[in-house]
């Protein structure tokens, strides 16, 4: 059983569209997270969720909306879709007592042309 | 702010030999240190960790030391695998926030 699944795991889409990807986790945690990561391999956290509230919110263009309909459960959604928006987008879940414990899905890659 | 700084990749070494990533921190107070490995096509995977001043962490054979004075969490392995070639994050704890840093890309060579 996957831990923390992504879906879709590849989406190719023109400028201008609208996207999601769906994470799920299995591992009973309460808290989810999105990371971006660029082609040079850096990771920086956009957004984490505890209990279906929003408790991080870094610097990101509001084209990017978090959805958590439950603590199992955090979406992305992505708005006017931009070139630079083209990364490995990561999900990933703790228990907020064991922050830096993260357990990461396998990432979806998006590429916007 | 709070950061990581790790050495520049890629490191290359031959199987069998002896490998150190160097990772130095800036934080203010005492935070976790975290190693996070990441395989080709996969999410990270949490390595080892150190929660207190010289608390050594270990994992597969992999060994790190939370060293105050030195603000250093240097990731060191005595034997590497062709298995062990991935990317390398050295990670902080701050507010219940990961701040990775940039990543070390590890070639095993058979």
């Amino acid at each position: 059983d996957t831990a923390v699944s992504q879906t879709p795991k590849y989406l190719v889409t023109q400028m201008g569209n609208d996207k999601s990807i769906k994470c799920e986790q299995n591992l009973g945690h309460d808290t989810m997270y999105w990371y971006k990561q660029d082609s040079k391999k850096f990771l920086k956290i956009m957004f984490s969720y505890n209990n279906k509230e929003l408790i991080i919110n870094e610097t990101v263009p509001n084209r990017f909306s978090p959805k958590s309909p439950d603590k199992a459960h955090l979406n992305l959604h992505i708005n006017s879709l931009e070139l630079g928006d083209s990364a490995v987008y990561f999900c990933a879940s703790s228990l907020l007592t064991r922050p830096g414990e993260l357990f990461f899905g396998e990432g979806s890659r998006l590429t916007v042309l | 702010g709070d950061s990581v700084t790790q050495m520049e990749g890629p490191v290359t070494l031959s199987e069998e030999a002896f490998l150190t990533i160097n990772c130095t921190y800036t934080a203010t107070g005492y935070p976790s240190l975290f190693w996070y490995v990441q395989y080709p096509g996969e999410g990270l995977q949490l390595l080892l960790k150190a929660t207190k001043a010289d608390d050594k962490g270990s994992n597969k054979g992999f060994e790190a030391t939370y060293r105050k004075e030195t603000t250093s969490f240097h990731l060191e392995k005595g034997s590497v695998q062709v298995s062990d070639s991935a990317v390398y994050f050295c990670a902080l704890d701050r507010d219940d926030k990961i701040i990775f840093g940039k990543g070390t890309r590890l070639h095993i060579l058979p």
